[in-house]
């Protein structure tokens, strides 16, 4: 069955303090993975999308890897601003188009 | 500026209601989704649409149906709710068939009491 954990479930971390989230995937195979980011009250955001194992994606602090069973998220130097709940999500090479699988997310809080 | 937006972002209703929620995007997307949140479980697909009038069960379909009369507007029906629907819902639009690029509402949160 498939399958997205991620971890840690929340995290605290001091601004300028650097630190990675997990998100590890069970799949038949990889169509591609995506990570978005969202704020209390509102919808999701799209951030990244990985397709293969070794590549990589960056956007201002966030850098997005992937390997044939797990991605990293790494938050390099945050800011309170990053602050935010960050998601993953794996389409299924089998499993229907359109269908993404969703961990449950980690909840990350940046202090000044 | 791109949008996809939800008719109400708070809904408090009572058991056995028939409730409506709306969901409209601007982007001339084809596909349109349903999904619901809740703590700890993630992201849950209810129901997806892939063109005017037709549709697909997505994981969680029970107790939920969809309407889709025009290619801008997706709508989501409880026909009678019950308090084990209260709930996030986030209706999503995303252009192509194989993409994990979806553009996400605000969201609409339902209490049924």
């Amino acid at each position: 069955e498939d399958q997205v954990t991620q971890s840690p479930e929340a995290l605290r971390l001091q601004e300028g303090e650097s630190s990675s989230l997990n998100c590890s995937y069970t799949v038949s195979g990889l169509r591609g993975l995506f990570w978005y980011r969202q704020d209390p009250g509102k919808g999701p955001e799209f951030l990244f999308t990985l397709y293969s194992a070794g590549e990589e994606k960056e956007k201002e602090r966030l850098k997005a890897t992937l390997t044939k069973k797990e991605s990293f998220l790494h938050i390099t130097a945050p800011k309170p601003e990053d602050s935010a709940t960050y998601l993953c999500a794996v389409h299924d090479l089998f499993g229907g188009y359109n269908k993404l699988i969703f961990g449950a997310g980690t909840r990350l809080a940046v202090h000044p | 500026d791109v949008k996809v937006t939800q008719s109400s972002r708070y809904l408090v209703k009572r058991t056995g209601e028939k409730v409506f929620l709306e969901c409209v995007q601007d982007m001339d997307h084809e596909n349109m989704f349903w999904y619901r949140q809740d703590p700890g479980l993630g992201l849950r697909l209810i129901y997806f649409s892939y063109d005017v009038k037709m549709k697909e069960k997505g994981d969680i379909p029970e107790g939920y149906s969809v309407s889709r009369e025009k290619k801008e507007r997706f709508s989501l029906i409880l026909e009678s709710a019950s308090t084990n629907q209260t709930s996030m819902y986030l209706c999503a639009s995303a252009r192509g068939l194989f993409t994990g690029e979806l553009f996400f509402g605000e969201g609409s949160r339902l209490t049924v009491l």
